[in-house]
């Protein structure tokens, strides 16, 4: 278990309408990272978040948001959904400083969306 | 631009024998990380290994290894002693800026 948890697991919901995945980091991990997992992009990262501060911003689509509250959870809203936007959507966290990875990124489980 | 890249899609190993799994990377930066994760047919993904790239010896956790070889820009992880529980799915990855660059990854089976 790496501490880090995600919610929902599953999602499955329509072209055109809007969702948001939660998570919450490992106790004590100040940064929190977004990835989108398909079979044709690979893992691509999405959004960086350091102590509640947007930190890095990768691939992330303009209709797609993030953010940190004070109690470091996070959550990921996608609107607008099309029918590429099926993936798995990680989470992970990490005690690093959030300026350049040298401690390891610890992901939750996943959620994955299916727009149909 | 950076960039890692696994060249080997599929690989096959006997139970308790060593495999290697190919990574490559590019980079202009000389402060890095290389990681490798592990993703099961259950989907979540299981960090294994870090190397930095400022470190004088090989990384090792277990039966992992990673063969760093700066000059050849390659991260290799060397799993020792093959276990049916090793089959999935292996990500290389690097630190760029303040996240991670996967690779496309390499599927490891392995058979008894």
């Amino acid at each position: 278990d790496s501490g880090v948890t995600q919610t929902p697991k599953h999602l499955i919901t329509a072209t055109g309408q809007r969702v948001t995945l939660r998570c919450s980091p490992r106790s004590g991990d100040l940064s929190v990272y977004w990835y989108q997992q398909s079979l044709d992009q690979g893992l691509q990262f999405l959004i960086q978040y350091y102590n509640g501060e947007e930190r890095a911003k990768g691939n992330i689509l303009e209709r797609f948001s993030a953010q940190q509250f004070p109690d470091l959870h996070s959550e990921l809203n996608l609107s607008s959904l099309e029918l590429g936007d099926s993936a798995l959507y990680f989470c992970a966290s990490s005690d690093g400083t959030g300026r350049a990875p040298n401690s390891p990124l610890h992901f939750g489980n996943g959620t994955r969306l299916t727009v149909t | 631009a950076q960039k890692i890249t696994q060249t080997q899609p599929g690989m096959f190993v006997q139970e308790k024998e060593a495999v290697t799994l190919d990574c490559t990377y590019d980079t202009s930066d000389p402060s890095y990380g290389l990681f490798w994760y592990k993703q099961p047919s259950s989907g979540e993904m299981i960090f294994l290994i870090y190397q930095g790239s400022y470190d004088q010896q090989n990384a090792t956790e277990g039966r992992y290894s990673l063969n760093f070889q700066k000059a050849r820009k390659s991260a290799n992880l060397v799993i020792s002693a093959s276990q049916l529980g090793d089959s999935a799915m292996y990500f290389c990855a690097m630190s760029v800026g303040a996240a991670l660059i996967f690779g496309k990854g390499t599927t490891l089976s392995v058979s008894s």
